[in-house]
């Protein structure tokens, strides 16, 4: 079965460090994976997917996402946490023969200042 | 442009009652589709539309309906309501459901339903 799966429910950094949310994958063929932003009371964001092509992707809010194949993972890094990065963030994936898109669990970035 | 709208923001329902969760978007976008947001869940798929007048079962399409009659609105009719019907309920479209292509998926802000 396909999945998306994010190990930690919380994570707790202090400003001005960096960040990492982990996010690991289990699709069959070519995977097509995204990370989205929830702040309280709203919707999702699109913060930055991975399509092919470079293995280190770009987004928004100066986040990025490391793709490796190897380790079937796609963890969303900050080098610089800021106190407003304080959300819920969702890894997802398409995946197999599917245009279903699946989300992982969400993990909970606290950033202390 | 408007991107998602949704209404309502917040509903209260009692069990067996039925109501249309309204969704529309203005960005002329193929692909639509229903999420539910729980608690330790994340986004599970409800219903989803490729184009006007296709829809499609998404993870948990019991209790729930849809219909596409036009490419900007895209309703999600309960029922008969049930407590666990209760949840945050995200639409959202995107220019394209080939996920080859990569389609981004633009959301909503949500409607938060609680049904008693």
């Amino acid at each position: 079965a396909q999945s998306v799966a994010q190990p930690e429910d919380q994570v707790n950094v202090a400003e001005g460090n960096p960040l990492t949310v982990k996010c690991t994958y289990s699709v069959s063929g070519n995977p097509y994976l995204f990370w989205y932003v929830q702040y309280p009371n709203r919707g999702l964001q699109f913060l930055l997917k991975y399509i092919t092509g470079d293995n280190l992707v770009k987004g928004s809010y100066g986040f990025e996402a490391e793709f490796n194949k190897s380790q079937t993972s796609f963890h969303l890094k900050k080098p610089s946490a800021l106190v407003s990065d304080s959300a819920l963030y969702f890894c997802a994936g398409y995946g197999g023969a599917t245009n279903k898109l699946i989300f992982g669990t969400g993990t909970l970035l606290a950033v202390q200042p | 442009n408007a991107g998602v709208t949704q209404t309502p923001k917040f509903q209260v329902l009692k069990t067996g009652q039925s109501m249309t969760l309204q969704c529309a978007q203005d960005m002329n976008h193929e692909y639509m589709s229903w999420y539910r947001q729980d608690p330790g869940m994340g986004l599970r798929l409800i219903h989803y539309s490729v184009g006007a007048g296709i829809t499609d079962q998404g993870e948990v399409p019991n209790g729930y309906n849809v219909s596409r009659s036009t490419t900007e609105d895209f309703p999600l009719r309960l029922l008969s309501a049930a407590p666990s019907q209760t949840s945050v309920y995200f639409c959202a479209s995107s220019p394209t459901y080939d996920r080859v292509r990569g389609g981004t998926q633009y959301f909503g802000p949500g409607t938060r339903l609680l049904v008693l």
